[in-house]
């Protein structure tokens, strides 16, 4: 079946850096891909939807600067935390969206935190 | 707009009994329903899918859901809780026309007694 891979699965950083995580489609391309945000024991949070070629469109209260996305080719979307604080400690979690209707494929998420 | 309720926040079963983990929708337009499991530490992994076709749908290790319009139900059963089916289960939601954004739903804790 199809596969979605981020990376990297766990990321530790210090307050003030910025961290990149990559999402990859491993064997089908990808033009919509999405990213979540998981707190801990939360449910998870739209963050944005990350198309192909164009700029990502991002929900409601997520701050566009602090959470840079790039979707440059069309297996590999990228979400760089810029100037993290312990804040921005979460799970975040991809999808890619395949061919044909409903095809939603999750990676297997990472886990950042800031110290 | 799209959401999903559900409806128990934790669930408790013993094993070889009968799990049930509700969710309710409101959608505009015709829904897609899903549920997915969420082990510790782990990934998401898709349950089972519906998408306008059998209101009754069979999905992995056991599970189905019914698709209920009149009730705006699509809640998850499974015949005889196994001790690995412990874990976070999310109902999501997505429209069928548009973006295919996901709306999760709060997740249920599912916690299997031995």
């Amino acid at each position: 079946g199809a596969v979605v891979s981020q990376h990297p699965s766990r990321v530790i950083c210090k307050s003030g850096t910025s961290v990149k995580i990559e999402c990859r489609s491993l064997d089908f391309q990808a033009t919509t891909m999405f990213w979540y945000r998981q707190f801990p024991k939360k449910s998870l949070m739209l963050m944005a939807t990350s198309n192909e070629g164009s700029k990502a469109t991002y929900e409601q209260g997520v701050e566009k600067d602090k959470f840079l996305i790039n979707h440059a080719s069309l297996t590999l979307s990228t979400l760089t935390v810029t100037s993290a604080h312990p804040e921005d400690s979460s799970f975040y979690i991809c999808s890619a969206r395949g061919a044909g209707p409903n095809t939603i494929y999750f990676g297997e998420g990472s886990w950042l935190t800031v110290v | 707009a799209q959401s999903v309720t559900q409806l128990d926040s934790h669930v408790s079963v013993s094993e070889g009994t009968p799990v049930l983990l509700r969710c309710n929708y409101s959608s505009s337009y015709s829904p897609s329903l899903f549920w997915y499991v969420q082990h510790p530490n782990k990934g998401l992994q898709l349950l089972l899918k519906y998408t306008s076709a059998a209101t009754l749908v069979k999905g992995i290790n056991g599970f189905e859901a019914e698709f209920k319009k009149s009730e705006t139900s699509f809640h998850l059963t499974k015949p005889s809780a196994h001790m690995s089916d412990a874990a976070e289960y999310f109902c999501v939601v997505s429209s069928t026309s548009g973006t295919y954004k996901y709306i999760f739903g709060t997740g249920t804790r599912l916690k299997v007694l031995a």
